[in-house]
């Protein structure tokens, strides 16, 4: 088991240009998480997912981010344009519904506005 | 709204001396905490959680809701427990942690 899959792992553009990151469960896992983790800061959530439900995106600035999960397993989140701002560590987790015993973490992107 | 602190971001011991590594929080509900570790070029997992009352890898946290405190301590310190080690608090809801900036911890020879 790969564990959570996420791709690219780093990632370098210019300001105003779109980024897309991805991600791959672990299989089975309903719940899927977009954090955010900002440098010396820890994670914070921007997204997450029962299935293909967006059920809490509150945290999500929809201005310029977007994200989907068209069939409740793969997801994809999108910065367009992206800012200085947004150079941080995203990172991916997934787990079975309501068990946070079985969160686990991606390796994450990491994203560098230039 | 709820929040997470450690206060200290930096945090150094030498290899057999106790450690405790500091948090904090505020939270009007009744919280649920974790420790998550993450070791040198590994990924973010989870170490402890206060409802499971478990010692893992020697350390342990005791909720203190009179001192809103959930402190991770280990008697002994080990130069792999050397990582950085964010505390989180999970809303009442169970649908949202909250994490702190995080201590990196090293163990010294």
């Amino acid at each position: 088991e790969a564990g959570v899959v996420q791709s690219p792992r780093y990632k370098i553009i210019e300001k105003k240009q779109p980024v897309a990151f991805w991600c791959n469960p672990i299989s089975g896992h309903n719940t899927l998480y977009w954090y955010r983790q900002n440098l010396g800061q820890g994670p914070e959530l921007l997204i997450r997912y029962e299935n293909e439900e967006a059920v809490d995106d509150s945290q999500l600035p929809k201005d310029r981010f977007s994200a989907e999960r068209l069939k409740g397993v793969d997801s994809t989140l999108k910065i367009q344009p992206a800012e200085l701002g947004d150079s941080a560590v995203y990172l991916c987790a997934s787990s079975l519904r309501g068990d946070w015993d079985t969160q686990y973490f991606g390796p994450g992107t990491r994203l560098t506005v230039l | 709204a709820q929040r997470v602190t450690q206060p200290e971001k930096l945090l150094s011991v030498f290899k057999g001396a106790p450690v405790e590594l500091k948090c904090n929080y505020s939270y009007s509900g009744s919280p649920e905490l974790f420790w998550y570790v993450q070791y040198s070029r590994q990924r973010l997992q989870l170490l402890l959680r206060h409802i499971s009352r478990e010692s893992i890898k020697g350390f342990t946290a005791d909720l203190n809701k009179g001192e809103t405190s959930f402190h991770l301590k280990k008697p002994f310190a080990q130069e792999e427990d050397s990582a950085m080690y964010y505390c989180a608090l999970l809303e009442t809801s169970g649908s949202r942690l909250t994490f702190g900036e995080g201590t990196q911890l090293t163990v010294n020879p």
